[in-house]
């Protein structure tokens, strides 16, 4: 496994601009999960999918925040008409499908609205 | 009141400290996890916990699910241990994870 990727690292945009983020889960990991951290804070959940489907959203993420899953592998989380409350650590995670309750982080995108 | 607490905050230790990290909750959970997070984001997920006490190399979790209570101790500390550690727990018939605020752990050299 070379473990859950996420892409970019960092990004650096203007309010108001659109942002999208990319997130490749552990290969056969059929659980993909976004969370969303800010300074001095845990994560807190946004959305969850298994396989491609949509299953649970948060209330925090608002009609400007969309994720998809298409294929049941990769995951974009969009976050359109950007704030400067949005600036936080966008995080990925994946479970699978035979070990519940396990969950393998990527690295994070951290998101800077200027 | 947030549905996982951690104590404490913020903690300065000097190398070779025995540490403990208190995490506790407030719903009925599936599993608890401990996780690692060092400056620049990555977590590390060090412990999945559903029961009784679990050791890997100089770290020990422990919880108590009639208490709702977990620890987490690091024996011999050292200041490659410093990160936050967050504690983070698999809600009953919930599908994702809440999470505490963290502790932040200095260790001194």
């Amino acid at each position: 496994d070379t473990g859950v990727s996420q892409d970019p690292r960092h990004k650096i945009t203007k309010r108001g601009q659109n942002v999208t983020f990319r997130c490749d889960p552990i290969s056969e990991h059929n659980r993909l999960y976004w969370y969303r951290q800010t300074l001095g804070q845990g994560p807190e959940f946004l959305t969850y999918f298994q396989n491609e489907a949509q299953l649970e959203k948060s209330r925090l993420l608002s009609d400007r925040f969309s994720a998809e899953r298409p294929k049941g592998s990769f995951s974009t989380l969009e976050i359109q008409r950007t704030e400067q409350g949005d600036s936080a650590m966008y995080l990925c995670a994946s479970s699978p499908r035979d070990r519940l309750y396990e969950q393998y982080f990527g690295p994070g995108t951290r998101l800077t609205v200027t | 009141k947030n549905e996982v607490e951690q104590s404490p905050q913020n903690l300065t230790a000097q190398e070779g400290e025995f540490i403990t990290i208190n995490c506790s909750y407030s719903v009925g959970i599936s599993a608890l996890h401990w996780l690692q997070q060092h400056p620049g984001g990555g977590i590390v997920s060090l412990f999945m916990l559903s029961s009784g006490k679990k050791k890997h190399g100089r770290l020990i979790a422990t919880i108590n699910i009639q208490e709702k209570h977990s620890s987490l101790h690091i024996t011999a500390s050292h200041p490659r241990d410093s990160a936050v550690y967050i504690c983070a727990v698999a809600i009953f018939y919930g599908q994702n994870f809440v999470f505490g605020p963290g502790t932040r752990l200095s260790v001194l050299p």
